[in-house]
């Protein structure tokens, strides 16, 4: 059971706008940044969202995220067939003095 | 081009020991907290340890705790991840990663290493 809760899977058609929810508590997402992980098949997971909302450069703009309170959401719009990829959120967790992840959520694209 | 390699993975008994190694081109790590963070096969990422720039703070989840033991040598340019009384469910690949602070994102990843625990 991950500390941060995902939904393990959603889809959307090229084109389209998809969100996925991150949920935390007080002393996780409630305190710290969230961070945002995308991982390809088959290779190693790279940032693409940190602190809350802030794109690395290379990171194309069709991916936003926000916070508010104690949970967050990554959208990502004009879906493309190359997001197909899983999902992570982490943030660093003041009680555990620990780094937390959610349990991931797999993006099909139609 | 910055990049991190590990090494040092492989197929090990229950309850014996093994030694990551994480070492970084392209840049120095001396200026950077790290971290190691592993996925068991087919399961999402969980983060191992960390370790500040200098080596002066450690943490780690509660899983490993007692058990495994992250260190650096900061003039190899180098990560590690001593392993000891491993168990099965410690079978994962295991990354290390790097980030400005102990609370930054994690922002350059290894290609990541196997390490089987089974008899």
């Amino acid at each position: 059971q991950s500390v941060l809760t995902q939904p393990p899977s959603t889809s959307g058609t090229p084109g389209q706008r998809v969100t996925i929810s991150c949920s935390g508590s007080n002393s996780n997402i409630g305190s710290n940044p969230v961070n945002w992980y995308q991982q390809l098949p088959g290779t190693a997971p790279k940032v693409l969202i940190y602190s809350n909302n802030q794109r690395p450069s290379g990171v194309p703009d069709r991916f936003s995220g926000s916070k508010s309170g104690t949970s967050a959401s990554l959208a990502i719009s004009g879906l493309q067939s190359e997001d197909e990829a899983d999902y992570y959120c982490a943030a660093w967790d003041d009680s555990l003095s620990a780094w937390v992840f959610g349990g991931g959520t797999k993006l099909t694209v139609l | 081009q910055e990049q991190l390699v590990e090494s040092g993975g492989g197929v090990v008994q229950p309850g014996r020991s093994l030694r990551l190694s994480c070492a970084a081109s392209g840049f120095t790590l001396t200026t950077y907290a790290m971290h190691w963070v592993r996925q068991a096969p087919g399961k999402g990422l969980a983060w191992v340890a960390l370790i500040s720039y200098d080596g002066s703070d450690k943490f780690y989840a509660d899983s490993v705790k007692g058990r495994f033991t992250i260190s650096r040598d900061n003039s190899r340019n180098t990560l590690y991840l001593q392993m000891n009384s491993l168990r099965a469910d410690d079978t994962a690949v295991y990354y290390c990663a790097s980030s400005i602070v102990v609370a930054a994102a994690f922002d350059y990843w290894g290609q990541g290493t196997l390490v089987t625990v089974s008899s």
